[in-house]
């Protein structure tokens, strides 16, 4: 079946440490996002990347990074830089071009302490 | 610049009744419109998009919106709501050069038996 994976489902970890994130997309899309969602508040773009090995910064883009090394693969890194780190984070991939109609994965939701 | 106001953060209906949820976008382009919904801690799913053909979109589980360009709107509606549509509804703009999407803050949909 086609579509986006993200794992872990849950993860905790301390505060100091950095967490990456992983987001697989098997759909052939060029284009990838990273959005954070927190408790009533809509989506906010982090990062995206229109095709590999290069991305662009999104509307809150401060103690996070990205890389995108194959087409598949848009992995986010948490840093120690971010100050509210927990939060529900959601990995989109669409095709470029056309619509932009983004497909989502399950979400993971990190929980910092 | 590209903006999306969703103007109700909650509404309930009664089952049966119809639903109405309201966008209002701003974009310099042409833009790209699209409503997801999202159940408790879910990815997002698609329900209906408009790019630029018919300003009547039809969509999933009985969905439907209308693109009105003159009063920048773009409102979901349903003509019978059912327990299973209680979820957040997510009104979403693309910009079709940099395929970056805006999202409105979500409306939380409520479905009395």
């Amino acid at each position: 079946d086609g579509g986006i994976t993200q794992s872990p489902k849950y993860l905790f970890r301390k505060e100091g440490q950095n967490v990456t994130l992983s987001c697989e997309q098997n759909l052939n899309h060029d284009a990838m996002y990273w959005y954070r969602q927190d408790p009533g508040q809509g989506l906010r773009l982090i990062y995206y990347s229109q095709i590999v090995n290069d991305f662009q910064k999104g509307d809150i883009a401060e103690g996070y990074s990205v890389s995108r090394e194959k087409k598949e693969s848009f992995p986010l890194t948490v840093t120690s830089a971010q100050k509210n780190p927990t939060a529900f984070y959601l990995c989109a991939s669409s095709s470029t071009g056309t619509s932009y109609e983004q497909y989502f994965g399950p979400g993971t939701r990190l929980t910092v302490t | 610049a590209q903006s999306v106001t969703q103007l109700d953060s909650h509404v309930s209906v009664s089952e049966g009744t119809p639903v109405l949820l309201r966008c209002n976008y701003s974009s310099s382009y042409s833009p790209s419109l699209f409503w997801y919904v999202q159940h408790p801690n879910k990815g997002l799913q698609l329900l209906l998009k408009y790019t630029s053909a018919a300003t009547l979109v039809k969509g999933i589980n009985g969905f439907e919106a209308e693109f009105k360009k003159s009063e920048t709107s773009f409102h979901l509606t349903k003509p019978s709501a059912h327990m299973s549509d209680a979820a957040e509804y997510f009104c979403v703009v693309s910009d079709w050069g940099t395929g970056k999407s805006t999202f409105g803050d979500g409306t939380t949909l409520t479905v009395k038996p």
